[in-house]
């Protein structure tokens, strides 16, 4: 346990609206990254985190924006949500001292309708 | 670009041995990682092995690596019904963001 969490758990959303998922960590892990599950495609990386304030696209950004104002929370932003973005959302950090181990969090499912 | 790919499912007895298979493209890759998900669960880091070498044993499980053929496998020994699960193939290359690039996942079933 790498001391992660999300909020929510489970959300139904509409289409176009906006949706705001949460990442929480409270072990000061510098990076932080937002991927999203789908059957057959394993994890894609949608953006990731360096530190505050510092952040960078992955595989499958667009539609989605982050912010990270702070250490511990790391915010996945869907501007207006669409049904292609239905998926499982799931956060991840690397620890400072072994920076290759990655830990997952438990997860967001995401349904748009 | 970088491409994981796994088989879709596996399929054993319980008490055998299973042996997951994955296969890379990317020769830069640095780590490479097995992670296991559990139905509605997050994915739990298995194991993993650093590119410079071709085995590493950690209880049942053992990883092998075959740089030359970017080949990586995941054998579990004695697999118990609780080993069922989706297994995930990861690989992270020489990049600043510790990013990895993740297989589809194998779906192992155990059989009593």
């Amino acid at each position: 346990d790498a001391g992660i969490t999300q909020s929510p758990r489970h959300k139904v959303t509409e289409t176009g609206t906006p949706v705001t998922l949460r990442c929480h960590q409270t072990e000061n892990h510098r990076y932080m990254y937002w991927y999203r599950q789908d059957p057959g495609h394993g994890l894609r990386l949608i953006h990731y985190s360096y530190g505050v304030k510092d952040t960078d696209k992955g595989e499958v950004s667009d539609g989605y924006s982050v912010s990270r104002s702070k250490t511990e929370d790391f915010l996945l932003t869907l501007e207006s949500a669409t049904s292609s973005q239905t998926s499982v959302y799931f956060c991840a950090i690397t620890q400072g001292v072994r920076p290759y181990e990655q830990y997952f969090g438990p997860g967001t499912r995401l349904t748009v309708t | 670009g970088e491409d994981v790919e796994q088989s879709l499912f596996l399929s054993v007895r319980e008490g055998d041995s299973s042996v997951i298979n994955c296969t890379y493209t990317d020769s830069s890759s640095t780590y490479l990682y097995w992670y296991k998900q559990e139905p509605g669960a997050g994915l739990q880091l298995l194991t993993y092995i650093f590119s410079n070498m071709d085995m590493k044993q950690d209880q049942r499980l053992t990883v092998l690596l075959n740089k030359k053929d970017k080949h990586l496998s995941l054998r579990i020994a004695d697999t118990q019904t609780g080993d069922s699960a989706i297994y995930f193939c990861a690989e992270r290359s020489n990049n600043a963001g510790n990013m990895l690039t993740f297989g589809g996942g194998t779906r192992l079933m155990v059989k009593p």
